[in-house]
């Protein structure tokens, strides 16, 4: 699976949209994008995954780059309860486990 | 709530000791999938099970074992513990093989202290 890189911290204001970039220039064709986040001990939470279009649930809306290189999380109206560690996740479908790296510290703040 | 059940929530033991880690998926999931977090390590894939089967093994210690049950429950067992085994073990099901545009979810976790 191809590995990604993520920024250690992110601060964003309560209401304001959170942008979370995620790298992972050595995708190939069949891997996803998928994004979870980790409240303070917290099991994990899945947030949303994409190929190659743009995706949007309740969640977030996730942007991914056409050469599929690198991605964006958003997180449109963060609040207090959006404070956790997001995590950036390339997986292929060969059914493999996701492996976690050490993710996005975001820090919402009033 | 996911509706991954873990017990328990909270065991304190000592080094040499053995424990069982149990895990009840949400219904009709048919992959279990074990992570270990301690605060130097991050989250750490341990061991995934399809149907009863073991399908991918990730940095699982040869003192860690586990298995799936034709019920799907599954359960870890940590042998011969050391100080630094303390540490979350969470569970996560999905219906399906995670690489198969399925999403896991995970359990609230079993805090592990062993002293």
């Amino acid at each position: 699976d191809a590995k990604t890189t993520q920024p250690t911290s992110m601060d964003c204001a309560e209401g304001r949209a959170a942008n979370l970039p995620c790298n992972h220039s050595t995708i190939s064709g069949n891997e996803y994008v998928y994004w979870y986040r980790q409240i303070h001990s917290q099991g994990p939470q899945y947030i949303i995954h994409g190929l190659k279009n743009n995706e949007t649930n309740e969640m977030a809306s996730l942007i991914i780059t056409e050469d599929r290189k690198s991605s964006t999380l958003i997180l449109p109206h963060a609040t207090l309860r959006d404070t956790a560690v997001y995590y950036c996740i390339v997986l292929n479908q060969a059914g493999t486990a996701l492996i976690f790296g050490k993710g996005t510290t975001l820090s919402v703040s009033s | 709530d996911s509706g991954v059940t873990q017990t328990p929530k909270h065991l304190i033991t000592a080094t040499g000791q053995r424990v069982t880690l149990r895990c009840s998926p949400r219904s009709g999931d048919l992959s279990v999938y074990w992570y270990q977090q301690s605060l130097d390590q991050g989250l750490q894939f341990l061991i995934q099970y399809y149907n009863g089967e073991e399908r991918a093994k990730g940095n699982i210690l040869e003192r860690f074992s586990a298995q799936q049950f034709p019920d799907l429950h599954s359960e870890l067992n940590l042998s011969s513990l050391e100080l630094g085994d303390s540490a979350l073990y969470f569970c996560a099901s999905s219906a399906r093989l995670a690489g198969d545009t399925g999403e896991l979810f995970f359990g609230e976790g079993s805090r592990l202290t062993v002293l």
